[in-house]
């Protein structure tokens, strides 16, 4: 009965590549979340959806893109990857009048080599 | 000056010490503020929350907010190994919106 959980846990793969995260919530949430943690453990918001509509997205480049397929479903889909994308990535969903309580994924590790 | 600051530790304190976490912010339009917890290898998880300026407390643990000096902090009583960790404040808008992680600061609690 996982809240949220992401797919894969561990992803290593080459300079160049293009790979997909996926991430599943099953708690009824309306709005959703991408944070990248890198190696210093700073943990930044990406993108969030409301109810499969994007309502931030914060700088970063546009080899990343996220889709959400229904409310229950967000994914990440990064092309072209580059060493410096080498970091955690953690989905995360809440209510959205509830933005303070957001629960998280256990988190993506993607190395990039 | 960054907009959420903390002292990254480690903290490493003996069972049953009492511990005080600290955390500045510069945005005075914050108004939730936010205390994650954060295991090794783990996805945070919401601690507590406090709305405005005052006191909550739950249980051992304890956050206090103060907007006059833009200065939040988290006391643990009676820490215990389980609470070995890393905590993030997170202040944030109306109910939380655009909040802001901190970097963190890892507690260590030893028996």
């Amino acid at each position: 009965d996982t809240a949220v959980s992401q797919t894969p846990k561990y992803l290593v793969t080459q300079m160049g590549n293009d790979k997909s995260i996926k991430c599943e919530q099953n708690l009824g949430h309306d709005t959703m979340y991408w944070y990248k943690q890198d190696s210093k453990k700073f943990l930044k918001i990406m993108f969030s959806y409301n109810n499969k509509e994007l309502i931030i997205n914060e700088t970063v480049p546009n080899r990343f893109s996220p889709k959400s397929p229904d409310k229950a479903h967000l994914n990440l889909h990064i092309n072209s990857l580059e060493l410096g994308d080498s970091a955690v990535y953690f989905c995360a969903s809440s209510h959205p009048g509830e933005t303070y309580e957001q629960y998280f994924g256990p988190g993506t590790r993607l190395t990039v080599t | 000056q960054k907009e959420v600051e903390q002292d990254p530790g480690p903290l490493s304190v003996p069972e049953g010490a009492i511990v005080s976490l600290n955390c500045t912010y510069s945005n005075s339009a914050f108004q939730y503020f936010m205390w994650y917890r954060q295991y090794s290898r783990k996805g945070p998880e919401l601690l507590m929350y406090t709305y405005s300026s005052g006191n909550k407390e739950d249980g051992r643990f304890t956050a206090q907010v103060d907007k006059s000096s833009k200065y939040i902090s988290l006391f643990i009583r009676d820490s215990q190994p389980s609470d070995s960790a890393t905590y993030l404040c997170a202040p944030g808008g109306n109910y939380g919106q655009n909040f802001v992680f901190g970097p963190g600061t890892r507690l260590s609690v030893l028996p």
